[in-house]
C-alpha cells in the first residue's frame, strides 16, 4: 500500500497570509506513460463531506478559487493557499489514486491566527 | 445537477450488518466508478473500496475483505455498500463518492452507529 503523510498536523495563519501544506507518498504516484501525478487534494469543513480542490497534483477543480494551488511531482507535493480567507478554515487531505487502496493522508487542520 | 444521495442514519447492534445506498443522478451512471470512504468520529478519511457500475466489478481494501460487499442496480442508478459483523469501531460516517481523477462528487454521508 502507498502510505501518505502530511505536514504539519495543523497550522494557524493570519488572514491574507500564505498557508502551505506538504504531502509525501511512500512511492511515486507519477505514471510515466502520461506524465501525470495521481494526487488529489480535498478540503473538509465540519459536518460536510470532503470537497475536491486539486487533481493531477496541480489542476484546480472547476469553481475552486485561484488562491488554491497544487505543486510537486513523484513523491512530494504541496498545497498552497496564497491569501488565507476565513472560509478556508478546514481540514485538508491529500490522496493518491495511482493504485488501490486509494489512500489518504492524515489531514492538516488550518485555522486563523 | 450531478448528485449522489445516500440513505439515512442507521443504528445497529454489534454483530449485525448494515446496508447503505447511494443513488446517482444527473450523469450517466455507468460511466464513473463509485468509491466508499468512511470517517470515524474526529478521525481522518479511510478508503473502503470501489465498484465499477458498468460491470459490477469491485476492489476492496484489505482491511475490509470478507466483511464488505459493494453492489449496484443499474435500473435505479444506485450503488450499495453492505458491511457485516459490525463492531463498535465501525461507528462512522460512510460516504460514497464518484471516482474521476480523484473523487469529484460526494454523497452527503450516512452515519452508522454500532452500539449494544
Amino acid at each position: 500500500d502507498i502510505v501518505m503523510t502530511q505536514s504539519p498536523d495543523s497550522l494557524a495563519v493570519s488572514l491574507g497570509e500564505r498557508a502551505t501544506i506538504n504531502c509525501k507518498s511512500s512511492q511515486s504516484v507519477l505514471y510515466s506513460s502520461n506524465s501525470k501525478n495521481y494526487l488529489a487534494w480535498y478540503q473538509q469543513k465540519p459536518g460536510q463531506p470532503p470537497k475536491l480542490l486539486i487533481y493531477w497534483a496541480s489542476t484546480r477543480e472547476s469553481g475552486v478559487p485561484d488562491r488554491f494551488s497544487g505543486s510537486g511531482s513523484g513523491t512530494d507535493f504541496t498545497l498552497t493557499i496564497s491569501s488565507l480567507q476565513a472560509e478556508d478554515v478546514a481540514v485538508y487531505y491529500c490522496q493518491q489514486y495511482y493504485s488501490p487502496p486509494r489512500t489518504f493522508g492524515p489531514g492538516t487542520k488550518v485555522d486563523i491566527k | 445537477q450531478v448528485q449522489l444521495v445516500q440513505s439515512g442514519a442507521e443504528v445497529k447492534k454489534p454483530g449485525a450488518s448494515v446496508k447503505v445506498s447511494c443513488k446517482a443522478s444527473g450523469y450517466t451512471f455507468t460511466n464513473y466508478y463509485i468509491h466508499w470512504v468512511r470517517q470515524a468520529p474526529g478521525q481522518g478519511l479511510e478508503w473502503m473500496g470501489i465498484i465499477n457500475p458498468s460491470d459490477g466489478t469491485t476492489s476492496y481494501a484489505q482491511k475490509f475483505q470478507g466483511r464488505v460487499t459493494m453492489t449496484r442496480d443499474t435500473s435505479t442508478s444506485t450503488v450499495y455498500m453492505e458491511l457485516s459483523s459490525l463492531r463498535s469501531e465501525d461507528t462512522a460516517v460512510y460516504y460514497c463518492a464518484r471516482g474521476f481523477r480523484g473523487m469529484d462528487v460526494w454523497g452527503q454521508g450516512t452515519t452508522v452507529t454500532v452500539s449494544s
